[in-house]
This record gives structure tokens, sequence and C-alpha cells, in this order.
């Protein structure tokens, strides 16, 4: 089964201040989807961004971007330019492409973002 | 607007009790699932269904049970309600088989005194 690993509880940054969030996941598979939710406390859950594993270039969402790395099986979340805004829960996630699969989830980090 | 919902919103039940958790979406998404989410844990996937009378256990299944008996809906039953399934529930639906993304209802808050 495949396993997504934050080991980052929490991390704080300021505002328009970088942030990196990390991702570690474990699969055999060569072929899959990788995710970052962003669950803010009314929460609902948000899509960030999403990265499609055979594609090398890196996925970007405005002043969102991921740094995939397959071989070591990484997926960071960059978070640019920080605003009040992005303070959150944020989730990485992992989702087969083989056939019907579902969706499996790291246990969060908690971002916290300060004037 | 194409929307998924749950209801109720929020719970308080008894230890013991049956409770019954709504999902209903309006995407026309053959897929469904109902993941919990506990501190620590993040989310975990309870059960799912890929469409009409289709229903699967996922990592967390014990003491609870679906049916799908049409495509908007999966309710989600706690046959017998423990204080260890105080939690927070999402309901969520996809449209494709590996599309990818999933579209999340806002949550139930269930609390099992």
């Amino acid at each position: 089964a495949q396993t997504v690993t934050q080991s980052q509880p929490e991390m704080s940054v300021q505002e328009a201040e970088t942030v990196t969030l990390s991702c570690t996941y474990d699969t055999s598979e060569s072929d899959y989807y990788l995710f970052w939710y962003k669950q803010p406390p009314s929460r609902q859950m948000i899509l960030v961004i999403r990265q499609e594993a055979y594609k090398q270039q890196n996925a970007t969402e405005n002043r969102f971007s991921v740094n995939f790395q397959k071989a070591a099986k990484s997926f960071s979340l960059k978070i640019s330019d920080s605003q009040l805004g992005d303070a959150a829960m944020y989730f990485c996630a992992y989702r087969s492409a083989a056939g019907y699969s579902t969706l499996t989830f790291g246990k969060g980090t908690m971002l916290l973002v300060s004037p | 607007d194409a929307e998924i919902t749950q209801s109720p919103r929020h719970k308080i039940t008894e230890t013991g009790r049956q409770v019954t958790l709504a999902c209903h979406q309006t995407w026309n998404h053959n897929n469904m699932f109902w993941y919990r989410q506990d501190l620590g844990h993040g989310l975990r996937l309870i059960h799912y269904s890929y469409g009409v009378q289709d229903t699967n256990k996922g990592e967390v299944s014990d003491g609870y049970s679906v049916s799908r008996s049409n495509t908007e809906d999966l309710p989600l039953t706690l046959e017998s309600a423990a204080s260890s399934q105080t939690s927070v529930y999402f309901c969520a639906s996809s449209s494709g088989r590996t599309t990818g993304e999933l579209f999340f209802g806002e949550g139930s808050r269930l609390t099992v005194l």
C-alpha cells in the first residue's frame, strides 16, 4: 500500500516570505498523481496544485509551486510571497493512475503566517 | 453550480445509537468516498463507491456501512456509535477512473458521548 509522509507537523512563516512544506511518499508504481490540498479554518478542502508523475516539469499555480523529485519520491510545496490567507492545514496526497484508485493522504502540516 | 453537500453539519449522539450521515452530489460523478479526519492522522478512507450498487471498504471501515442506490447519494451509517467514532467526516466525489482530483463536501462533525 502507498504511504504519504509529512514530517513537519507545523511550520511558521512571515508575510511576504517563502516557505516550503515537505512530503515524501512510498510507491512501487511509475504512473500516479500527487496533490496538495489546503484546509483553512472553515474546514473546506481546497485543491492547491496537482502533479502528474509522467510530467517532468514541476507544476505551478500562481504563488504555489512544487518540487517533484520522482526518483527520491519527494513532492514539496513552495509558497512564495506568503499571505495571511495562506494560514491553513496543508495535506499532501497520492493517487495511483492504475485502474480505479483512491486518494491517500499524509497527516498534514499546519502553516502559521505572521504579519 | 454543481456541488456536494453533507448533512447534518454537526451532530451529537450517544453511544450505541445508529447514526446516518448524508452525502449528496450534483456533479453526476460515478466515484464517491467517505473519509474521517482526526488530529494526528490526516484523512483516512472509510468506504468508497465507483458506481450504483458498488461499495468497497477502506482503511478504517469497521463499524461503518454505506449503500449506493443512485448516482447522487452515498449515506454513511454508524450501526452502533462508539466514542472512538467522534470525528469530522468528509464526503468526496470524482468523475473518472484516474482524473485524480476529488471534490469535497464541507464536512460533518460527529460527537459520540
